[in-house]
């Protein structure tokens, strides 16, 4: 079965940084893009971040643009999500989600996700 | 940008019963439109892709239509399970964009 498990949420202070990962199973991650998704309490979905199998291409969110950093080690099957000058705008539950697009493609509608890892912004 | 608005915000419905979800974009987005379901404590569920192509092992009482800015999903013959938050979502456009969610309730 295909999975894929985020971890390194937590309570950070403002303009504090934070390092998410994803952790693919089931699948070979190097034959996917892949990217983060977030939802804020209570609100709709995010798209935050792409990146394409050769880690040759990565887009963000002009909200997280500058401050995040999206990154892939398909040795180990694995994703990341480097979060710098966090905001308070920033809290969410953050998913990793693989592309169903066919890779090296800049079109993006997820067909895995993840159960999400939480973020809180706060001093 | 593109906006993808989605109506009605919320639907009551009951078991049985046909369900119509509506999702406008802003701007054309062709047939890249895809829906998801949303359940609490639960992994996202791709359900449909290319606006009326069932995602694998989605059962055939989900169905969508629509191209250009008019999209629809369709839930047949509610069942419980089925009870949940639905998102559309264009990938013509960048950057990709959500709507802001239906919930069907009973």
């Amino acid at each position: 079965e295909v999975y894929l498990v985020e971890s390194g949420g937590g309570l950070v202070q403002p303009g504090g940084s934070l390092r998410l990962s994803c952790v693919a199973s089931g699948f070979t991650l190097s034959s996917y893009d892949m990217n983060w998704v977030r939802q804020a309490p209570g609100k709709g979905l995010e798209w935050v971040s792409y990146i394409n199998t050769l880690s040759s291409s990565s887009y963000y969110a002009d909200s997280v643009k500058g401050r995040f950093a999206i990154s892939r080690d398909n040795a180990k099957n694995s994703l990341y999500l480097q979060m710098n000058s966090l905001r308070a705008e920033d809290t969410a539950v953050y998913y990793c989600a693989r592309d169903a697009v066919e890779p090296l493609i800049r079109e993006v509608y997820m067909d895995v996700w993840g159960k999400g890892t939480t973020v809180t912004v706060s001093s | 940008e593109t906006v993808m608005t989605q109506s009605p915000a919320t639907l009551s419905v009951s078991p049985g019963e046909r369900a119509t979800l509506s999702c406008r974009a802003s701007q054309s987005v062709t047939s890249k439109l895809a829906w998801y379901q949303q359940k609490p404590g639960q992994a996202l569920r791709l359900l449909i892709y290319a606006a009326s192509t069932r995602a694998t092992g989605i059962p055939a009482r989900f169905s969508g239509s629509g191209s250009g800015t008019e999209f629809t999903l369709t839930i047949s013959t509610l069942q419980s399970e089925d009870f949940a938050v639905y998102y559309c979502q264009q990938y013509n456009n960048w950057p990709p964009a959500f709507g802001r969610g239906t919930t069907v309730e009973i």
